[in-house]
């Protein structure tokens, strides 16, 4: 199993630009997990889906933010339109259920 | 909701010293206690967890132990080697899905 798999690995965009992270759980895991990790705020959950269903969004910081879940092998994170801010590294994690997550390589993100 | 806090935020040892690593949550419901462990540049890795029907856990050079009355849980590493330095994450659940992570605590050990 190659794992989770997230792309890109590295995003460079400008303000005010659409950004679209990707990401393949583990096949057979029901649990996907979307995070955003800086320095000043830590490893925070933004949300998370169980058999492609959203659970809890309360994390994501606000309507710039939406992800989606079309299928039990593909979900993706969107922020429209990016801000510096958004800068942070944003990892997938996938589960199957009521034990470890297994945490994607993350994307990069830096907003100009 | 759910909160947990993580001490020492920084932590250095001399190679072989043991290093210890505290967090307390606030939600008495939680019943699951991960460590993650997240080399420079690298993802979060799961170490060992702890659920709460078990006051202790070991395995190898690392053990966790829980306090379910004073809601705290900590991270033991014994024998510490230079391998061992990385940012470890504590996190605590309710009912196992959805994880609440500590501030992180950044551990060098020094040969």
């Amino acid at each position: 199993d190659a794992g989770v798999i997230q792309s890109p690995r590295h995003e460079v965009t400008e303000m005010g630009q659409e950004v679209t992270l990707r990401c393949k759980p583990i096949s057979g895991h029901d649990y996907l997990f979307w995070y955003r990790q800086t320095m000043m705020r830590g490893l925070e959950l933004l949300i998370y889906f169980n058999n492609n269903v959203p659970i809890d969004d309360s994390g994501m910081p606000e309507d710039r933010f939406s992800a989606k879940m079309p299928n039990a092998s593909f979900s993706t994170l969107k922020i429209q339109p990016s801000e510096p801010r958004d800068s942070a590294v944003y990892f997938c994690a996938s589960s199957p259920g009521g034990h470890e997550q297994f945490f994607g390589p993350g994307t990069r993100l830096t907003v100009l | 909701g759910e909160n947990v806090e993580q001490h020492p935020s920084t932590l250095s040892v001399q190679e072989g010293d043991s290093a210890v690593i505290k967090c307390t949550y606030s939600d008495s419901a939680s019943n699951y206690f991960p460590w993650y462990k997240q080399e420079l540049g690298k993802r979060p890795q799961l170490i060992i967890d702890i659920r709460s029907n078990v006051g202790e856990k070991k395995d190898q050079r690392i053990a966790v132990t829980l306090n379910k009355t004073a809601k705290h849980f900590s991270l033991h590493i014994t024998e510490t080697q230079p391998e061992d330095s990385a940012v470890y994450f504590c996190a605590a659940s309710i009912n196992t899905d959805k994880l609440i992570f500590g501030t992180g605590t950044r551990l060098q050990v020094f040969p």
